[in-house]
């Protein structure tokens, strides 16, 4: 069972309010990506950290923001929400030390900018 | 540009056949593959992996083909069950240095038909 979470599940926001989608692993994981993926389309890779203090732009140009504090926090921020931002956001966190593997993946944040 | 392709956006089986879900890619430095399954308002959740380095990999009822030359890879469930209903997500990566996530596909929508 991968011991990885997201909060908040489902966040309905208006537009211009800043959020912070939290993502937490307990698997001691060093690397910890962001995807995002729209209904019926593949997930794309906006953002990925391979440690304490390392965070790099995905494949997909996001307008949001991550930080890597801690080993086992990877939270993704939006300064100003548009209706363009509304999507499902997916984090996932993998084992460095075994190359890409498997990635195991939290449930989800279900975003809505109104 | 799509690097893995998932070309049939659905499919319908009958409970207790085969289902075969096909995946292709393009980048020839992807050596690790995966499926994916995913239900609604989850995360997808890790099924099934392969290497470059092997042909064919089998966990229960579910076996993945990987076919190199023609840069192809298909997942078999055998029997079909009702709880397989989902979308099944082919990804690949490179389990070299520097990896940096998984490219995904699509997906595929199975139904399993009573």
């Amino acid at each position: 069972e991968a011991d990885i979470y997201q909060t908040p599940r489902y966040l309905v926001i208006g537009t211009g309010k800043k959020i912070t989608l939290e993502c937490s692993q307990t698997m001691g994981h060093d690397k910890m990506y962001w995807y995002q993926q729209d209904p019926g389309m593949e997930l794309h890779l906006i953002h990925y950290s391979y440690g304490v203090n390392s965070t790099e732009k995905g494949d997909l140009s996001s307008e949001s923001t991550v930080s890597r504090i801690r080993t086992e926090h990877f939270p993704l921020t939006l300064e100003s929400a548009r209706p363009s931002h509304t999507s499902q956001y997916l984090c996932a966190s993998s084992g460095l030390s075994s190359g890409v593997k498997e990635a195991f993946f939290g449930q989800g944040t279900r975003l809505t900018v109104v | 540009d799509q690097q893995v392709k998932q070309n049939s956006p659905s499919l319908s089986v009958q409970e207790g056949r085969i289902s075969i879900l096909n995946c292709d890619y393009t980048n020839s430095m992807f050596d690790y593959f995966l499926w994916y399954k995913k239900y609604p308002a989850e995360g997808p959740t890790f099924l099934i992996s392969i290497s470059s380095i092997k042909d064919k990999n089998e966990d229960g009822r579910f076996t993945v083909f990987l076919n190199k030359s023609a840069k192809h890879l298909s997942l078999h469930i055998v029997p079909s069950q009702p709880g397989d209903s989902a979308v099944y997500f082919c990804a690949a990566g490179n389990s070299g240095g520097g990896a940096d996530g998984l490219t995904f596909g699509k997906g595929t929508h199975l139904i399993i038909q009573p």
